[in-house]
């Protein structure tokens, strides 16, 4: 098992450029979630989904947007990036509410 | 609002033990997790102790918990220099939201 897998590891945008984190998982976790780490700080949730098809907002959803066609993959969509998005970007996936799984992360850069 | 608070670096010798704290505000609070991460790494969970349980013992790792004063303590014995890293707890609230601190960077000097 790979576990749960994100591309790009590194990414540097101009603002306004759009850009989709890719988030796969092969354990067959119904429960996705993107994070954000800010230096200093805590993760935030910013999506999460309980299932295919079924996706819900976080505690920071504004400029992003997530879609989950199949259980293994979760992209998080940036469509007009704004420096206040460099950050890092985390998903993780469980099987129950418990125990998240976490990516190695998705290092953004908006310029 | 809900919150968790770390201190945000500490430092030991090898051979000692390693104690971390952690205190949170919300006392509805189901689970608490304690997280590792290594430099270019996610989050991996080292250790979670039911809100109902006063300590977890995993090997190395002893986990504290004191409800009335919402603290939560990680202690680890023996620390080696391969548990350098940057520790995480995280309480879980209601439905998905799992609230995290700002982690605590373990130095560990030979």
């Amino acid at each position: 098992n790979a576990g749960v897998t994100q591309t790009p590891k590194f990414r540097i945008l101009k603002i306004g450029q759009s850009m989709t984190l890719q988030c796969t998982q092969d354990m067959n976790h119904n429960y996705m979630y993107w994070y954000r780490q800010d230096p200093g700080m805590g993760l935030k949730l910013i999506y999460y989904s309980v299932g295919a098809g079924i996706t819900d907002k976080g505690e920071v959803p504004n400029g992003y947007n997530v879609s989950r066609s199949t259980t293994e993959d979760f992209p998080l969509r940036l469509e007009l990036a704004a420096p206040s998005q460099t950050s890092v970007y985390f998903c993780a996936s469980s099987w129950s509410q418990e125990t998240q799984y976490f990516g190695p992360g998705t290092r953004l850069l908006v310029l | 609002g809900e919150d968790v608070e770390q201190s945000l670096f500490l430092s030991v010798r090898e051979g000692d033990s390693s104690v971390i704290n952690c205190t949170y505000t919300d006392s509805s609070s189901t689970y608490l997790y304690w997280y590792k991460q290594e430099p270019g790494a996610g989050l991996q969970l080292l250790t979670y102790i039911f809100s109902n349980m006063d300590m977890k013992q995993d090997q190395r790792l002893t986990v504290l918990l004191n409800k009335k004063d919402k603290h939560l303590s990680l202690r680890i014995a023996d620390t080696q220099t391969g548990d350098s890293a940057i520790y995480f707890c995280a309480e879980k609230t209601g439905g998905f939201k799992t609230i995290f601190g700002a982690g605590t960077r373990l130095f560990v000097k030979a």
